[in-house]
This record gives C-alpha cells, sequence and structure tokens, in this order.
C-alpha cells in the first residue's frame, strides 16, 4: 500500500514569491494535517483537515492557508514568502484521530 | 514544542539499551507518541500510548509512562545501527484540536 505523498520533493523559492505544496493522504484516510520543522526543531502544528472542513490551525499567520479536495488530498499555500519560511514541510493522514503517518516532507528553502 | 522537553543526545553502544526520556507539562494530554525521523526523511510512528496505560511493549520497544511526574520514556532493547536517528516525543491535549505537541528530538548516536 502507498504511503502518504507529497510532491514537490524540494522547491526553492525568492522572497515574496508564493508556494503551493501537495499532499496524497493513505488510501481510506479523510483526515490530512500539515506542520512546520525547521531544522534542529520538531514539527509546529500548521492546519487539519478532516472530511474537507478545517478542524484545527496552529499559530501561523494569514500568509498560510490549506484546502482539501473532494478525494481528501490537501494543498498547503503560502503568500508573500519570507526566509524564516524555510523549512521542511510535513503533512500527515489518518483514520483514527489518534494515529497520524507521515509523509517524506517537501523541503522548501526561499532564497 | 517548548512544552515538551526532551535531551539532544543520546549516545550508547551496539547492543547495548537505549532509553530515551521526556517530560511534558500538560496533565490533559490523551495520548503520547514517539516518532523515529532518519536524516532526510519524514516522520515515522514508533508506538504510542493512551494516558490510562502505564506501559506498552511491542518487540524491542518498551514505553514507560509516569502520569504523577508527566514523564514518558522510550527503551530501545538491544540497540542496532539502524536505530541511529533523531526521536520525538509528541502529545496529544484533550483541547487541542487534534494538533500534536512536539519535543525537538532526541538523537541517538551508536558507537561500535
Amino acid at each position: 500500500d502507498a504511503g502518504v505523498t507529497q510532491s514537490p520533493t524540494h522547491l526553492i523559492k525568492t522572497r515574496g514569491q508564493h508556494v503551493t505544496l501537495r499532499c496524497s493522504p493513505i488510501s481510506g484516510h479523510k483526515s490530512v494535517s500539515w506542520y512546520q520543522q525547521v531544522l534542529g526543531q520538531g514539527p509546529q502544528f500548521i492546519f487539519q483537515y478532516y472530511e474537507k472542513e478545517e478542524r484545527g490551525r496552529g499559530n501561523f499567520p494569514d500568509r498560510f492557508s490549506a484546502r482539501q479536495f473532494p478525494n481528501y488530498s490537501s494543498e498547503l499555500n503560502v503568500n508573500a514568502l519570507l526566509l524564516g519560511d524555510s523549512a521542511l514541510y510535513l503533512c500527515a493522514s489518518s483514520f483514527q484521530v489518534y494515529e497520524q503517518y507521515f509523509g517524506p516532507g517537501t523541503r522548501l528553502t526561499v532564497t | 514544542g517548548e512544552d515538551v522537553e526532551q535531551s539532544l543526545f543520546l549516545s550508547v553502544r551496539e547492543g547495548d539499551s537505549s532509553v530515551i526520556n521526556c517530560t511534558y507539562t500538560d496533565s490533559s494530554s490523551t495520548y503520547l507518541y514517539w516518532y523515529k525521523q532518519e536524516p532526510g526523511a519524514g516522520l515515522q510512528l514508533l508506538t504510542y500510548i493512551f494516558s490510562n496505560m502505564d506501559m506498552k511493549q511491542d518487540q524491542r520497544l518498551t514505553v514507560l509512562l509516569n502520569k504523577k511526574d508527566k514523564h514518558l520514556s522510550l527503551r530501545i532493547a538491544d540497540t542496532q545501527t539502524g536505530d541511529s536517528a533523531i526521536y520525538f516525543c509528541a502529545e496529544r491535549r484533550m483541547d487541542s484540536n487534534y494538533q500534536l505537541i512536539w519535543g525537538a528530538g532526541t538523537k541517538l548516536i551508536i558507537k561500535p
């Protein structure tokens, strides 16, 4: 069975640009969460979606937005990129609320 | 992850047991997790424990939970070179709206 997939694997953007990151959950999983992991730190929660509805939002500015599609895949959008947005962006899917399975992440570098 | 604390490094000899410790602050936490992250990779769920349990064992992994002291530990028996990774402790709080709160991770170093 395929695990959580994310695209792209790596991305380099310039300050002020916009980026869209994509995630496909494990088949049968209806919940997707997004996390930001800065080098040397644990992940920070950004969003959680269940059945296309936002169920949770972390302490991130409005430049960060997300959505979930009818097939349960998800996009994370970040506008007006800052150098501090450089990080590994992780997507996790879950069937049961207490289990989250992570994808390999998208490494975003902002220059 | 400032509310979940872990030591940054642990060094053990191959074949010995590794014990990775974590302290958390919220007594309402419902589930506590251990994840493993290898270089350049995502996070692998190793095991989790519900807050009404004291211990959980899964092959070489043993999780101990002390709710009174808000202390969680992960013991890896017969540590192998493939266990080299960063190990993250995370908690799910009752009021957290599904999000996980993470520690900064413990880097496990295996000496031959």
